[in-house]
Formats: structure tokens, C-alpha cells, sequence
């Protein structure tokens, strides 16, 4: 069964930059697109990238999603760190019709 | 404005069988190239893929769930059910109703949880 492993905590300081990891457990990452949702407790997740690096309408050019294909990983990157920034950011990727998520990473902006 | 709402019981009895519905407002179910999908969140934990209906009907399921798992839509009254049998204390969880592409999802209902205890 296809995986999505990230770690699963994170700190930076505000104004500074973090980059959250998601690596694929078999065949290529790049072969599907990868999201990634960020969620603040008590409330549904939002969408922050889709199709690896595209950011939806309203999210700050401080969000940035890349893929390399050598460690089969995605990652999220988030410069200028904002308390608001504080939350859970989940991948997520398909294989054959069937959606996995990541375990989820718990970033803290202290 | 497309909105989803999640609704049904917020607790259920070990074996017994889960059902949620999801109205949708402001768009159509049947709009094509959209799937309609549930979500669920175990306390302190993960989101977790249950299955997707595609507006033509076809449906997909975590192969972990499938077993269990009945998704169905309803297009005279604008909604999509979500059916799991046999239930234990780890069906537990926040259920989210979704709309989503083959790519990501665009539209979240607010959530609503679920309690399996006798």
C-alpha cells in the first residue's frame, strides 16, 4: 500500500523559514500530484498547495511546494513565519483512484 | 458560495451500522468532474480517506473501509450518504464531507463527531 511519512513536529521562529517533508514509501512521488492542507485545531483543513506547487487564490506567496524525485519526497516550505502560521499541515497524494494522506506535522511557531 | 453540511447521529453503538448525510447548497451534486467525499479525523489523530462518489455514480474506497463502507448520493435532494457497518470504538472521529477533484479537495463541510459506545 502506497505511504505518505512526514515528520511528525517542527519548530522555527517567526520571520524565519520551515520546511515540512512528505516522502513516498514506493514507486515515484512525482508520478501524482501532491497537496497540502493546513489545519488549525477545532476547525476542517484548507488547501495551501495543490498539484505540488500551485497556490490556491488567497494563500501568500510565503507558501511553496516543490518535489524531488531523488529522495521521493514532497515538500512544503513556508518563509517569513507568522504565529498565524501555527497549525497541522497534512500531504496528500493518489494512487490508482484510492487518496492517502500523510500522518500529519505539528508545526510550532515559537 | 458552495457550503456542506454533515449531519446525522453523534453517537452509535458498538456493531451497529454509522449513517451521515451531506447536504450540499449553492452548487449542484451533479455538476460534473467533481467527486463527493467523506473524510474522518480520530481524536488527536490523522485525516483518513473513506471513499468518493463521482457525480456520474462510480465509487471509490479506502481498501482498508471497503468492506464496510456504503457511499450513495441523492441528486433530488442534493446529497451524498455515507453508510459504515459494524463499528467499533475505533470508527470514533470527526467525519468530513468534501467535494474534491481527482487532485484536491476544494470544499470542506465543517465536521461533525462521531462516538461509538454502548
Amino acid at each position: 500500500n502506497f505511504m505518505l511519512t512526514q515528520p511528525h513536529s517542527v519548530s522555527e521562529s517567526p520571520g524565519k523559514t520551515v520546511t515540512i517533508s512528505c516522502t513516498g514509501s514506493s514507486g515515484s512521488i512525482a508520478s501524482n500530484y501532491v497537496q497540502w492542507y493546513q489545519q488549525r485545531p477545532g476547525s476542517a483543513p484548507t488547501t495551501v498547495i495543490y498539484e505540488d506547487n500551485q497556490r490556491p487564490s488567497g494563500v501568500p506567496d510565503r507558501f511553496s511546494g516543490s518535489i524531488d524525485s531523488s529522495s521521493n519526497s514532497a515538500s512544503l516550505t513556508i518563509s517569513g513565519l507568522k504565529t498565524e502560521d501555527e497549525a497541522d499541515y497534512y500531504c496528500q497524494s493518489y494512487d490508482s483512484s484510492v487518496w492517502v494522506f500523510g500522518g500529519g506535522t505539528k508545526l510550532t511557531v515559537l | 458560495q458552495l457550503q456542506l453540511q454533515e449531519s446525522g447521529p453523534g453517537l452509535v453503538k458498538p456493531s451497529e451500522t454509522l449513517s451521515l448525510t451531506c447536504t450540499v447548497s449553492g452548487g449542484s451534486i451533479s455538476s460534473s468532474s467533481y467527486y463527493w467525499g467523506w473524510i474522518r479525523q480520530p481524536p488527536g489523530k490523522g485525516l483518513e480517506w473513506i471513499g468518493s462518489i463521482y457525480y456520474s455514480g462510480s465509487t471509490y474506497y479506502n481498501p482498508s473501509l471497503k468492506s464496510r463502507v456504503t457511499i450513495s448520493v441523492d441528486t433530488s435532494k442534493n446529497q451524498f450518504s455515507l453508510k459504515l457497518s459494524s463499528v467499533t470504538a475505533a470508527d470514533t472521529a470527526v467525519y468530513y464531507c468534501a467535494r474534491h477533484t481527482t487532485r484536491v479537495v476544494d470544499y470542506w463541510g465543517q465536521g461533525t463527531l462521531v462516538t461509538v459506545s454502548s
